[in-house]
């Protein structure tokens, strides 16, 4: 079946260092990728998802790359901030669904 | 205003009561979502509109019904609440049925304590 796998529960790192949240999928068809934050509070929101002409979206400094070779998405960014902390979900979806497949989320604590 | 509102944030109730949770949004959208959110698991789809049609998830089918009076609002209703129902409940709402073309608002959710 369709699914997002995020191996890691809890990443925490100092600021400055960089940012890496490992997202990997199957799925039977060539889904669309996501990432969504929460932070403490808030709703989840969308962060970026995958295009289909393989352009690398980036936002807020974020940015991730879909892999199909190796089914994977992971979310990147060269330094961690403090505001950064929050929860990380990666999801899929396909084109012509409204169904969303989340992962478990990453929570990321950016430490001072 | 692109947020979703739900109502209310926290909610306790008692086992075999019944339980409503509420959730509006003023964009328009056509979609609307139910997701059940618990501890360290993913969100999962309980059910979703697409304007007036009702899908509901096959394993969650006969714990969940919902309605949706007009396009702003949609509820949530667990008929006799079990203490598996305590859970992060999340709405959610999109433009259309497509995912992969337009971006999913959600609400800050609805925390269900049963007891």
């Amino acid at each position: 079946g369709d699914s997002v796998t995020q191996t890691e529960g809890l990443v925490t790192l100092t600021e400055g260092l960089p940012v890496m949240l490992n997202c990997t999928y199957q799925s039977t068809y060539s889904p669309f990728l996501f990432w969504y934050v929460q932070h403490l509070n808030e709703a989840p929101k969308l962060l970026l998802k995958s295009f289909t002409d393989n352009k690398r979206p980036e936002h807020q400094g974020f940015h991730a790359t879909l892999h199909k070779s190796s089914s994977s998405f992971h979310l990147q960014k060269s330094s961690a901030q403090l505001s950064d902390s929050a929860l990380y979900y990666c999801a899929l979806s396909f084109n012509s669904n409204n169904r969303i497949f989340f992962g478990d989320g990453t929570q990321l604590v950016v430490k001072p | 205003d692109t947020t979703v509102k739900q109502n209310p944030r926290y909610k306790l109730a008692r086992v075999g009561k019944p339980v409503n949770l509420i959730c509006s949004q003023t964009m328009n959208h056509d979609t609307m979502y139910w997701y059940q959110k618990k501890p360290n698991q993913a969100p999962k789809l309980l059910l979703f509109y697409y304007d007036k049609i009702l899908n509901r998830e096959a394993d969650t089918f006969e714990k969940f019904q919902s309605s949706r009076p007009n396009n702003s609002f949609c509820s949530l209703y667990i008929g006799s609440a079990g203490l598996e129902y305590s859970a992060m409940y999340l709405c959610a709402s999109s433009r259309d049925r497509t995912i992969a073309n337009t971006e999913v608002f959600f609400g800050k959710g609805t925390r269900l304590t049963v007891v």
